[in-house]
């Protein structure tokens, strides 16, 4: 069974860089049949994606956020990170970190928990 | 990317059935047969329910079951259980590659 966890700071000020990490079970970040995403969560429960990594290291972000996110992989085979620069309390939500399959049947199939992450001074 | 519509609220007793839609546009739900439906208690993570419009995954019960029609798609649960209480969210990709969710239906179980 494939489990995910994030993980990073909880208060982040504004014009900071928001930084989480997502470390997995159950699976290697070099299998090619998947994306390894993140979505968040705001307050009132609207969902938005915010995009992936490959395994390749390529990546594909969410126009909406204008160049203000990095999704990369980790330095080992079970973990990939997030980084959101230039935050603002609209960026206040719960991030998931997620895998996407790519391949037949596609949809997002693993989660993880989320966490709550505010940005306020 | 707008967000496909879902209804805030449904509520069922238990033994009946529920159906919660998902509208989109032909850009996304229309467009592909990749909606996918995931039960989320809160404080937990997401599960998902359903893949590419009407198939579910295995361990997933059969009184779960998906449905698309033009840009609308359907989850309807049977036979509500006291522990179907929970918040259902839809997903589709979209024509940009990306992905779009619903707003997230919350259902109570009478």
């Amino acid at each position: 069974q494939v489990q995910l966890q994030e993980s990073g700071p909880g208060l982040v000020k504004p014009s900071q860089t928001l930084s989480l990490t997502c470390t997995f079970s159950g699976g290697s970040i070099r299998d090619s049949s998947y994306y390894w995403t993140w979505v968040r969560q705001y307050p009132g429960r609207g969902l938005e994606w915010i995009g992936y990594v490959y395994y390749t290291g390529s990546t594909y972000y969410n126009p909406s956020l204008k160049g203000r996110v990095t999704i990369s992989l980790g330095t080992s085979e079970n973990q990939f990170s997030l980084e959101v620069s230039s935050v603002t309390a609209d960026d206040t939500a719960v991030y998931y970190c997620a895998r996407d399959k790519r391949v037949k049947p596609k949809a997002i199939d693993f989660w993880g928990q989320g966490t709550l992450v505010t940005v306020s001074s | 990317q707008s967000a496909l519509t879902q209804p805030a609220s449904v509520s069922g007793s238990p033994g009946q059935s529920i159906t919660i839609s998902c509208t989109g546009t032909n850009s996304d739900v229309g467009g592909y047969n990749y909606v996918s439906w995931y039960q989320h208690h809160p404080g937990k993570a997401p599960k998902l329910l359903i893949n590419e419009v009407n198939n579910r995954p295995s361990g997933v019960s059969d009184r779960f079951s998906g449905s698309k029609s033009g840009n609308t798609a359907s989850l309807t649960i049977s036979g509500l259980q006291a522990e179907d209480e929970a918040d259902y969210f839809c997903s589709s990709y979209t024509r940009t590659s990306t992905l779009v969710f619903g707003g997230g239906t919350k259902l109570t179980v009478l």
